[in-house]
């Protein structure tokens, strides 16, 4: 069975500040990792994947997030906060393409100015 | 920008009443999901479907059916609404035929019951 595991329910950054939030993961085979953004009232919608080939992913909004099997983690970072970012994040993992997501608990992102 | 719809946004309603809350996408996804999320609180998968007459039960158990007649639509059903079904309820779309496969999803439903 898989799992996943953000650490920190709530993270709080002050404006221009590095944001770093952390996931972990289990599964029995490789795994695809999704982060996930949700904005108050709305749905999810993707930050970033990774699936296979380089380990360092990029995604929307300046964010990006690094594969590191050996630790098995998919942190999530972007260099410097922007009010906007103010949002609950969740990452989530799956098997392998088309099998169904897993999803952490989320982590709650409030910027300060 | 995902084109999966879902309606209504919000409902308030008694309990015992049979609600339908309706998805629909234009992507032509075959791969439909039904998540429940509590306040603050991970999302739970509760129904799936890989295509036309394919519903399977999800990682959470709910007293919601669902059905999959055609493509576009995933409706999910509560026969008869009760408080603990308060929740917000997500409904995503997939196609695993684009190679790398990722879920889009809608605003969601916001349910409160009585």
């Amino acid at each position: 069975a898989q799992s996943v595991t953000q650490l920190g329910s709530h993270v709080s950054v002050s404006e221009g500040a590095l944001v770093l939030l952390r996931c972990n993961y289990s599964s029995s085979v490789p795994p695809y990792l999704f982060w996930y953004v949700q904005y108050p009232n709305q749905g999810l919608q993707l930050l970033l994947k990774y699936t296979t080939g380089a380990t360092l992913v990029k995604g929307i909004n300046g964010f990006e997030a690094e594969f590191k099997k050996s630790e098995t983690s998919f942190h999530l970072t972007k260099p410097s906060a922007h009010m906007s970012d103010a949002a609950e994040y969740f990452c989530a993992v799956s098997k392998a393409a088309g099998n169904k997501l897993t999803f952490g608990g989320g982590t709650r992102v409030l910027v300060k100015p | 920008e995902a084109d999966i719809y879902q309606t209504p946004r919000y409902l308030v309603i008694g309990t015992g009443k049979k609600i339908t809350l309706e998805c629909s996408q234009t992507m032509g996804h075959d791969k439909m999901y039904w998540y429940q999320q509590d306040p603050g609180m991970e999302l739970h998968l509760i129904h799936y479907s890989y295509g036309v007459n394919s519903t399977e039960k999800g990682d959470l158990s709910s007293e919601s059916t669902v059905s999959r007649i055609r493509t576009e639509h995933f409706p999910l059903t509560l026969e008869s609404a009760r408080p603990s079904h308060t929740s917000q309820y997500l409904c995503a779309s997939s196609d695993p035929g684009q190679g790398q496969e990722t879920q889009y999803f809608g605003p969601g439903t916001r349910l409160l019951v009585l």
